[in-house]
């Protein structure tokens, strides 16, 4: 069965401090890998995906992702935060064939300190 | 722009009340997903319609879990004789088509809460 671990539950940054959240997945097959992240009070929005081809994939508001296909990796990548930042960060993947079904990763909640 | 629409935002039940959950999707949209949500979890699979047809129900814990899409639109989650272990979100999301490469728009779930 597939699984995803975030092993960074919390995190807490100064605004302008490097962001990297990780994420390793487990599955035998071939997969699509995403960030979605909830902003407070918000619905999950999607950040960035992977699907194939160039391994860095660059997403909305500075974010990038990159596909470490050895290590089963997928780890979420901003030079820069800003204090809009905070929110809560999920990965997902799911098969690429066959339907939808997201697996998730249990979050990690970013808060960046103005 | 309109997305998915989940009502009620709030539900707070008795244990052994049924409860219906609603999702409006994007119109147009064939693909919808239910996902349980517990605190301090990540989104769980549950149920999968393409149009009316369910296509795929494994993530459902229980046979008090039960869901309906009839007319390919408006989606409808049941929960039967809640027990307190089903106290969680429930999101839906949907997608244009079956395709993998299309991504999911969640709504603002709905936040059960069962006393």
């Amino acid at each position: 069965a597939q699984s995803v671990s975030q092993h960074n539950h919390h995190v807490i940054l100064s605004e302008a401090a490097s962001l990297e959240l990780g994420c390793n997945y487990s599955y035998g097959g071939t997969v699509n890998l995403f960030w979605y992240v909830q902003y407070p009070g918000q619905h999950l929005q999607l950040l960035l995906k992977y699907f194939s081809g160039d391994p860095l994939v660059k997403g909305i508001k500075g974010f990038e992702a990159e596909f470490i296909k050895s290590k089963f990796s997928f780890n979420l990548r901003k030079p820069s935060v800003q204090w809009s930042d905070t929110a809560e960060y999920f990965c997902a993947v799911n098969r690429r064939t066959g339907f939808q079904k997201l697996v998730f990763g249990t979050g990690t909640r970013l808060l960046v300190s103005p | 722009g309109a997305g998915v629409s989940q009502s009620p935002r709030y539900k707070v039940a008795k244990r052994g009340q049924d409860v219906a959950l609603r999702c409006d999707p994007i119109s147009g949209h064939v693909s919808l997903f239910w996902y349980q949500q517990a605190l301090g979890q990540g989104p769980e699979f549950l149920t999968y319609f393409q149009n009316e047809a369910q296509l795929d129900k494994s993530g459902l814990p229980s046979d008090r879990f039960f869901a309906e899409r009839p007319e390919g639109s408006v989606s409808t989650l049941k929960i039967q004789r809640t027990q307190q272990e089903d106290s969680a979100v429930y999101l839906c999301a949907s997608s244009l088509d079956g395709g993998v490469s299309q991504p999911q728009h969640f709504g603002d779930g709905t936040r059960l809460s069962i006393l």
